[in-house]
This record gives C-alpha cells, sequence and structure tokens, in this order.
C-alpha cells in the first residue's frame, strides 16, 4: 500500500531553535499532504494543509510565521518548527491522500528543552 | 469540529467481535466513512473506509446504515494487540484534498 515516511521519528532540541521535519511519500505522487499535531491523551488537530507548489493553507489558530510548510515537490513536504519552545513539544503527524484513501507518516515527537 | 461522535472507550474479550459504533448524522452525499486505529505515539493506521455499502477486508468489517448517519466497525475476532484508539472520520475520495478532522475516537481496550 501506499506509504508515507517520516523523519526524523523523534528530536530534542533546545529552546530558540529550528527544527525540520520531513514528510515524503515513497512510491506515489501527493499534491496536498496534511500536517497534524497531537498532545498527550489528545487527538489530532489539523495544523495545516501543504499544496505542491503553493503556499499551505493553515488552520486558525496556527501561526505560519512560526510552522513554515514546505511542498516543493510531490514526494515531499517539510514543516519547519522555528524558534522552537517547551511548548511546542507534541507529536507532529503528516499524511497524503493518495487514490485509495489517506495514509499517515509515523510521526515525530518532538522535544524543546 | 468533528463531524463524528463516538463512545468514549469500550472493552472486549480476546478472541470475541468487536463492536465500535460511530454516528456521523450530517454526512452530505459525496463524503466517505474512514476509520483509523492509533497506538500509542504511531501515526493513525488505516483500517477500512466505504461510502454507502458494507466493506470487508482482511482487518475488518464496516456496516453503514441505509441512511448513512452511522456505522459500525467491527473486528470479528479481537487480539490483544488490537487495543488502540479508533477513530470514525468523514472524508473525501481518494485523492482529493478533503481535510481529515479528528475526533476524540475510542479507546478500545481487549482484554485476556
Amino acid at each position: 500500500g501506499a506509504v508515507v515516511s517520516q523523519h526524523p521519528s523523534w528530536v530534542i532540541c533546545k529552546s530558540g531553535t529550528s527544527v525540520k521535519i520531513e514528510c515524503r511519500s515513497l512510491d506515489f505522487q501527493a499534491t496536498t499532504m496534511f500536517w497534524y499535531r497531537q498532545f498527550p491523551k489528545q487527538s489530532l488537530m489539523l495544523m495545516a494543509t501543504s499544496n505542491e507548489g503553493s503556499k499551505a493553507t493553515y488552520e486558525q489558530g496556527v501561526e505560519k510565521d512560526k510552522f513554515l510548510i514546505n511542498h516543493a515537490s510531490l514526494t515531499l513536504s517539510t514543516l519547519t518548527v522555528t524558534s522552537a519552545h517547551p511548548e511546542d513539544s507534541s507529536f507532529y503527524i503528516c499524511s497524503a491522500n493518495r487514490q485509495d484513501g489517506y495514509t499517515f507518516g509515523s510521526g515525530t515527537r518532538l522535544t524543546v528543552v | 469540529d468533528a463531524k463524528t461522535t463516538q463512545p468514549t472507550s469500550m472493552d472486549c474479550a480476546e478472541g470475541r467481535a468487536a463492536n465500535l459504533p460511530c454516528n456521523h448524522s450530517t454526512i452530505s452525499g459525496n463524503e466517505y466513512v474512514y476509520w483509523y486505529r492509533q497506538i500509542h505515539s504511531q501515526g493513525p493506521q488505516y483500517i477500512i473506509h466505504g461510502l454507502k455499502n458494507n466493506e470487508t477486508n482482511e482487518m475488518a468489517s464496516l456496516i453503514i446504515t441505509e441512511d448513512r448517519k452511522s456505522s459500525t466497525l467491527i473486528l470479528p475476532h479481537a487480539t490483544l494487540r488490537d487495543t488502540a484508539v479508533y477513530y470514525c472520520i468523514v472524508g473525501g475520495s481518494g485523492g482529493s484534498n478533503y481535510k481529515l478532522t479528528f475526533g476524540k475516537g475510542t479507546l478500545l481496550t481487549v482484554n485476556p
């Protein structure tokens, strides 16, 4: 089936630094990818929709200058958490919708210290 | 807001069928019903989806009511590894840019 590869699976960074998370569609082209965030014991919350070759669409309340999304190719979308702070610590998950449905990456656990 | 409502938690005995209900009374004609599950600290895993007909695959069966306002996911022989949070979600067709909105899901606990 369709595979979405997410990297890294976990990262620890210092407060004030930036972290980039990659999401790749391995066996299909994804013109649209979705980025979610999940806090402990909570459900997934959609952050933004990443569109290949154009600007991402952010959900209400998500700071676009803090969460930079780049979707420069049909197989790669990146999420950069800029100037990370401890409150940005979370589980970040990407997703893409192929012809046979939505598939999700394995997630990235971000811890900001 | 999520377009679905599910019970917060359910228990099931190992080897028995697990029946997980979901209400989606506001679903529109071109929206699909998707089921995913999530085990702690992993990405959601696809289980099954359908539009209006009942569906079955190697993992589960999906029963959608005739009015499409509710559905039931059936795991025919639950195992301990099926313990997870199960999400029922309304979504678009394959390849679309329809956004999936997750509700709180049902925590299914399979007991030995």
